[in-house]
């Protein structure tokens, strides 16, 4: 089955500085890669998706690219600021009827003001 | 977005007893549903699959006869723990996706705590 990596597991920045969260996947199936952030007790939120046909997407301080050759995917947040700490959890998804989708790691940010 | 409800968001049992847990798809019908198990400061572990109509697939190491799922219809889906001991409680989690999409819908989540 697929098998997701995140790094690193840990990772805190001063408030303004970028972030990047790094992830590869196995399955060269896979096609669809959502990124989540999930506070503490609360669901996972999708921030950003990207599909297999697109190498980059960008929605205001956040971004995603993905490397299909490599099987790697990250994600980058600009201008970070304290309501961005959280838990990010990468995923991939491999097509077909039930859609599954297997989760990184996660990665616990945390934003210094 | 797509709203889902799960009830109840918190629950202690004692060791032994049996937990249901009800998802719901509030504004759309769903194809597939997804319950997921996470153990704290971990990932989500997906637990089990299915489309509605037919039976979940489980995923390896997850007890069917321990976490029995309904998929009652396109809108509800339900897990009972049976049996539920100290080494269940977790944070269990629903989801829901359309066919034809990728896009999974989550529930809130419940928090389960077994005595």
């Amino acid at each position: 089955g697929e098998n997701v990596e995140q790094h690193p597991s840990t990772l805190s920045v001063q408030e303004g500085d970028s972030a990047v969260i790094k992830c590869t996947y196995s399955d060269s199936a896979s096609n669809y890669f959502p990124w989540y952030k999930q506070e503490l007790g609360k669901r996972p939120q999708l921030i950003i998706d990207i599909r297999s046909n697109v190498g980059e997407k960008k929605d205001q301080r956040i971004a995603v690219t993905l490397n299909k050759t490599a099987k790697h995917f990250s994600l980058h947040i600009t201008e970070t600021q304290p309501e961005d700490s959280a838990v990010y959890f990468c995923a991939a998804s491999i097509p077909g009827g039930y859609q599954k989708v297997t989760f990184g790691t996660g990665t616990k940010l945390q934003v210094i003001p | 977005g797509a709203v889902v409800s799960q009830h109840p968001s918190r629950v202690i049992c004692k060791s032994g007893t049996s937990v249901k847990i009800e998802c719901r798809s509030l504004d759309f019908q769903a194809t597939t549903m997804f319950w997921y198990r996470q153990f704290p400061k971990q990932s989500l572990m997906l637990m089990a699959t299915s489309n509605e109509g037919s039976k979940a697939t489980y995923e390896q190491g997850v007890e069917k006869d321990k976490f029995l799922i309904n998929h009652a219809s396109l809108t509800l889906s339900t897990l009972t723990v049976t049996s539920a001991h100290p080494e269940d409680s977790s944070f269990y989690i629903c989801s829901f996706g359309l066919a034809g999409g990728n896009e999974q819908f989550f529930g809130p989540g419940t928090r389960l705590t077994v005595l």
